[in-house]
Order: structure tokens, then C-alpha cells, then sequence
């Protein structure tokens, strides 16, 4: 109950395509949704997060999808660049709580 | 700033050698984490602290030991390598707890291998 399952494990997708990464979690106690973008050799960072009183959130070329009754949420990447070639984590967390329960990662590829 | 760092960025270990992984932040974050990072397994908390003095066991400490002496400085320690600790090592901090929402910001990494 306290898993995050993500999906797609990898991804490969044509320049100026729309890359979608799916989460979905059982716990509804979560009430925080960030995605976090990691290049090889870097660490993780904070790229859009999202709570569950909201369906959608855009930043840019970045949008979360959130379904609260499906218990699921996804990234979607629009006009997909080589520079977005990354692994792509979901995670969640609820009130009160110490940590993120991180999904087990997507690799992105965008080709040129 | 330079955020969250992390040294050494590589090691190279034999089986039953110990070491001890440095995380320094320089945020004034009171939340820090170390996590490792297995290909499939996503980010798998290890300890974190919520503070100077304290520290906690997170999903698998069994292996490691911290201690967080000074504020801004997080230590991971292997007494005794293991090549299933062969991994990449992330450490993070943070201002507040993640159920708030606060972000983690992580270091570099650091790439351990033992063989």
C-alpha cells in the first residue's frame, strides 16, 4: 500500500513527440505528487509537483495529469527534445511524513 | 552555493573493507536523507535525520551506519562491504518534512563498487 508503480520502465520517443510516464499509488492518504528529472550522472531534481485538489498543472512544456478516483497521475512532456533524454522518477508523500515513496524510474530517450 | 556535495564521487572496495561516504549542505536544511540507487528499484531511503544529533532508519539500513555531528554534515558508513552494497549512493536535504511538500535536493552521487 505504500508503493508508487510507474510506467513505462523506458521510453524512446521522436524529436517534437509527447512523452507520457504513468504513476499510479493505493494509499490514498498521499496528498503530494512531485516528479522528480535526473541526467546521467547527476542527482535527482524537483521538476513540477502537484496535490490532489487540482486535476492538472502545466509548467512550460511539462503537465501533470491527476485522477484521484483512478489513484493515478502522469507526465506528459510535450514537443519532446533531446535535451529532455533523462530518467524520470514519480513519488508521493502525505502529511506528517518524513520521507518520499519514489517510483522505481523511467528512462526517457528523445531522438533527434 | 553549492548545495548539497558529496565525496568521494567513485570508490572501489573489497569485500569486508569499510569506508565512509561525506554529505555536506550548505542550505541550513534541518531534514537530511541518504538513499541508493539500483537499476529497477528507484531511490531506496537508507537513514535520514531531522536533525542535528539525530538519525533514523529508513527502508534498508541493515549494513549501514550515520551520524549527523554538525548540521549541515550527513555521514553514511559501511563497516564491513558487501558486493550487494554495490550501488549509487544519493544523499539529500531538505528545509521541512516531505509530507509538506518541501523539496529534497540531492547531491551528486557517488558510485561504490565492491568487489
Amino acid at each position: 500500500q505504500q508503493q508508487v508503480k510507474q510506467s513505462p520502465q523506458s521510453l524512446i520517443v521522436q524529436k517534437g513527440g509527447i512523452s507520457i510516464i504513468n504513476c499510479a499509488y493505493e494509499n490514498t492518504a498521499f496528498d503530494y505528487f512531485p516528479w522528480y528529472q535526473q541526467f546521467p550522472g547527476k542527482g535527482p531534481a524537483l521538476l513540477i509537483a502537484i496535490r490532489p485538489d487540482v486535476s492538472e498543472k502545466k509548467e512550460g512544456r511539462f503537465t501533470i495529469s491527476f485522477n484521484k478516483s483512478a489513484k493515478q497521475f502522469s507526465l506528459h512532456i510535450m514537443d519532446s527534445q533531446p535535451g529532455d533524454s533523462a530518467t524520470y522518477f514519480c513519488a508521493a508523500s502525505m502529511k506528517g511524513t518524513y520521507k518520499y515513496i519514489f517510483g522505481t524510474g523511467t528512462r526517457l530517450k528523445v531522438l533527434a | 552555493n553549492a548545495g548539497v556535495t558529496q565525496t568521494p564521487k567513485f570508490r572501489v572496495l573489497k569485500t569486508g573493507q569499510s569506508m565512509t561516504l561525506l554529505c555536506a549542505q550548505d542550505m541550513n536544511h534541518e531534514y537530511m536523507y541518504w538513499y541508493r540507487q539500483d537499476p529497477g528499484m528507484g531511490l531506496r531511503l537508507i537513514h535520514y535525520s531531522v536533525g542535528e544529533g539525530t538519525t533514523a532508519k529508513g527502508e534498508v539500513p541493515d549494513g549501514y551506519n550515520v551520524s549527523r555531528l554538525k548540521k549541515q554534515n550527513f555521514l553514511l558508513g559501511l563497516e564491513s562491504a558487501a558486493p550487494s552494497q554495490t550501488s549509487v549512493y544519493f544523499c539529500a536535504s531538505s528545509y521541512g518534512l516531505a509530507g509538506g511538500g518541501n523539496e529534497q535536493f540531492f547531491g551528486p552521487g557517488t558510485r561504490l563498487t565492491v568487489l
